[in-house]
C-alpha cells in the first residue's frame, strides 16, 4: 500500500532559527515528490516538485532533498519568519499503469509555528 | 490569472439539507479533482475528471456525494442529504495532464463545510 509518513507532526521554532522537516515514503513505482505548504484557511501551494534524478532542489529559504533509495525526502527551511507558520505537506506520486494517470499519495503534514 | 475558483468559502447547513459545492477551474487546465480535508485524515481525493469525464471516483464516500461537470469550466460536488460527519474543508484542484502533472497543479481556497 502506497504510505507517506511526515514527521514531525508538529514544531515550534523561534523567528530566524532554521528546522528540518521530514517525509519518508513507499509509494512506487516512484514519478514525483512535491512540497506544499498551506496556509490556515488557504488551498496547500506548490513550494518545490522533485523527479527521480534530482537531489536537491532550493526555493528562496526553502532547501529540499530527496533521496530514493531510502525514500526519504527532507524539508530545510532556512533564516524562519513568522509568515513561514503554516502547514507543509509531503506530496508523492506513483507512475499509474492505466488510464487514470498518476496517482497521489498525500502525507498527513507538519504543522509549523514561528514564535517572535 | 484568477487561479481556481470555490464557492462558496463558507456553507453551514443543518443535517439532512442538500448541499452544493462549485469550482470554476484554471482555464486551459483539462483535469479537475476534488479533495476533502479533516484534521483526523488529512487531505482525500474524492473524484478526478480528466475531459470532463469522471476518471476514479473510488474516493467519493457513498452515494449520498455525487460530483458533475458539465464543462470544461465548471465542476460541483453534491451532497444530499448531509450529515455531521461531511463537516470538513472541501478542496478542488486542476491541473493540466492528470494527477501527476509535474507542474500547473493548483489548489482553490477551499469551502469549509459545516453540517449541524
Amino acid at each position: 500500500k502506497n504510505q507517506v509518513e511526515q514527521s514531525p507532526q508538529s514544531l515550534i521554532i523561534l523567528e530566524g532559527k532554521n528546522c528540518t522537516l521530514q517525509c519518508n515514503y513507499t509509494v512506487s513505482p516512484f514519478s514525483n515528490l512535491r512540497w506544499y505548504k498551506q496556509d490556515t484557511g488557504r488551498g496547500p501551494v506548490s513550494l518545490t516538485i522533485m523527479t527521480f534524478s534530482e537531489n536537491t532542489k532550493s526555493n528562496r529559504r526553502y532547501t529540499a532533498t530527496l533521496d530514493a533509495d531510502t525514500k526519504q525526502s527532507s524539508l530545510h527551511i532556512t533564516a524562519s519568519q513568522l509568515s513561514d507558520s503554516a502547514s507543509y505537506i509531503c506530496v508523492v506520486s506513483a507512475s499509474a499503469h492505466n488510464n487514470a494517470g498518476n496517482m497521489l499519495t498525500f502525507g498527513g503534514g507538519t504543522r509549523l509555528m514561528v514564535k517572535p | 490569472d484568477a487561479g481556481v475558483i470555490q464557492s462558496p468559502r463558507h456553507e453551514v447547513t443543518e443535517m439532512g439539507q442538500e448541499v452544493t459545492l462549485r469550482c470554476k477551474p484554471i482555464s486551459g487546465h483539462n483535469s479537475l479533482f476534488w479533495y476533502r480535508q479533516t484534521m483526523m485524515r488529512g487531505l482525500e481525493l474524492l473524484i478526478y475528471f480528466n475531459n470532463n469525464v469522471p476518471i476514479d471516483d473510488s474516493g467519493m464516500p457513498e452515494d449520498r456525494f455525487s460530483a458533475k461537470m458539465p464543462n470544461a469550466s465548471f465542476s460541483t460536488l453534491k451532497i444530499q442529504p448531509s450529515e455531521p460527519r461531511d463537516s470538513a474543508v472541501y478542496f478542488c484542484a486542476s491541473s493540466l495532464g492528470g494527477q501527476g502533472a509535474i507542474y500547473g497543479y493548483t489548489f482553490g481556497s477551499g469551502t469549509r463545510l459545516t453540517v449541524v
